[in-house]
């Protein structure tokens, strides 16, 4: 069974600092990739980060990185120099190779930056 | 490129009635999904399909049928709403079913049942 965990609903940060929203995953699979979307309150589903089970390298893609800890099963989402924009709700989910036609997601984690 | 749409985006139905969520890309991708987003519990799976034809169910299928016929086009029909089916939709696609590939969403259709 696949099951994603965000055990944070809620985060406040200031503006400019950098933030972690955590994610623990499970899965049995031993090829798989992790994504993180952000959904702000105007509703849409943006994708921001992608990492696979393989790489070695943790995942960047400007302001956002994606620490990975595979024996911790662990891929928190790093954010640095936080924007007001970036309040918005984030998704972590997570595809696996011998179930990779469903797409789990997190319950997701509610952040709040502050000016 | 429009990527994915989704229509309509808001619906209001009272209960037993049926409809026809539309969703429709343009990006020739392989994959598509429903899910429904409901408070404090993220997406959850409704349906996917793999290709025209095929079509297979998720975590949450009862109370809804998929088809799809061409490779853009992936209905999502309520056959006789309820109000536990009161949520929002988001249909999604991606290019194949590899771990690697992302799935774009589309921008939602948010459903009242009465």
């Amino acid at each position: 069974a696949q099951k994603i965990t965000q055990t944070q609903p809620g985060m406040f940060v200031q503006e400019k600092e950098a933030v972690t929203l955590d994610c623990t995953y499970d899965t049995s699979d031993q090829s798989y990739g992790l994504f993180w979307y952000k959904q702000p309150s105007s509703g849409e589903m943006i994708f921001l980060i992608y990492q696979g089970s393989y790489d070695e390298q943790n995942a960047t893609e400007g302001r956002y990185s994606l620490n990975f800890q595979k024996a911790r099963k662990s891929a928190n989402l790093v954010i640095s120099a936080s924007q007001l924009g970036d309040s918005a709700m984030y998704f972590c989910a997570m595809r696996g190779l011998y179930n990779f036609n469903k797409f789990y997601f997190g319950s997701g984690t509610k952040l709040n930056v502050k000016p | 490129n429009a990527g994915v749409t989704q229509t309509p985006k808001f619906q209001v139905l009272k209960t037993g009635q049926s409809m026809t969520l539309q969703c429709a890309q343009d990006m020739n991708h392989e994959y598509m999904s429903w899910y429904r987003q409901d408070p404090g519990m993220g997406l959850r799976l409704i349906h996917y399909s793999v290709g025209a034809g095929i079509t297979d169910q998720g975590e949450v299928p009862n109370g809804y049928n998929v088809s799809r016929s061409t490779t853009e086009d992936f209905p999502l029909r309520l056959l006789s709403a309820a109000p536990s089916q009161t949520s929002v939709y988001f249909c999604a696609s991606s290019y194949d079913r590899g771990v690697t590939d992302t799935q774009y969403f589309g921008p939602g259709t948010r459903l009242t049942v009465l």
